[in-house]
């Protein structure tokens, strides 16, 4: 049972567009975390955001919490080479425990 | 360390073999996880230490797999008689708080695991 669902799951695209990628679950979290990981390594923290219907930028990234705290929203604005990745959302429960959703490979064609 | 240790980086095992997998934590990280990745997908839930509690194993996917972490600080995923489905990257991370929305894991580069 996927508990954190992740959509597009691959999106490539040109430089300069935008795009979004939606993380979905049917539980409530205490915070969803974003993620970026690169090939042979581990994934980064881009984000944690905790208050329904929370919006936080991070330069062209805009991250949103859905007002029920079972969805997410990550949008790049103007996408650029250096954005490619895997992107991840992690559902945080209130023990501590991460669940994370099944990844959006981004790349992004100079 | 200043980051969070894994070794093996590359194991290359036989089918039936059994396997270790070392992770060491930042120091002062009372929370440790294990999480298994195939190529390009996101992260399966394997086991979850917190401080003193007993562990959370529920996404450990058979009895072939267990996890020990000894004295609060390193931990080992041990697989035995491997099975091909096995391969896979295995990622360890800890984070210094415990059942906050402020959780910040910090991940390890994995061990990737391949069984022949």
């Amino acid at each position: 049972t996927q508990l954190l669902e992740q959509s597009p799951q691959f999106l490539s695209i040109q430089e300069g567009e935008n795009l979004t990628v939606y993380c979905n679950s049917s539980s409530v979290f205490s915070s969803l975390q974003w993620y970026r990981q690169e090939p042979g390594e581990g994934p980064v923290l881009l984000v944690t955001v905790v208050t329904g219907g929370e919006v936080k930028k991070l330069k062209r990234l805009t991250f949103q919490f859905g007002d029920a705290r079972k969805d997410s929203s990550l949008h790049i604005t103007a996408a650029q080479p250096g954005d490619t990745g895997l992107y991840l959302c992690a559902g945080v429960r209130n023990t501590g425990k991460l669940i994370f959703g099944q990844g959006t490979t981004l790349q992004v064609k100079p | 360390g200043a980051g969070v240790s894994q070794s093996p980086s590359n194991k290359v095992t036989e089918k039936g073999k059994d396997v270790e997998l070392r992770c060491d934590p930042i120091s002062g990280h009372t929370a440790l996880y294990w999480y298994r990745q195939s190529l390009g997908q996101g992260l399966e839930f394997l086991i979850y230490f917190q401080g003193n509690s007993a562990p959370d194993k529920s996404g450990l996917p058979s009895d072939r797999f267990s996890a020990e972490r000894t004295g609060g600080s390193v931990s080992t995923l041990t697989i035995q008689r491997t099975q091909q489905e096995d391969s896979a990257v295995y990622l360890c991370a800890s984070s210094r708080v415990l059942g906050s929305g402020a959780n910040v894991l910090t991940f390890g580069a994995g061990s990737r695991l391949t069984v022949l």
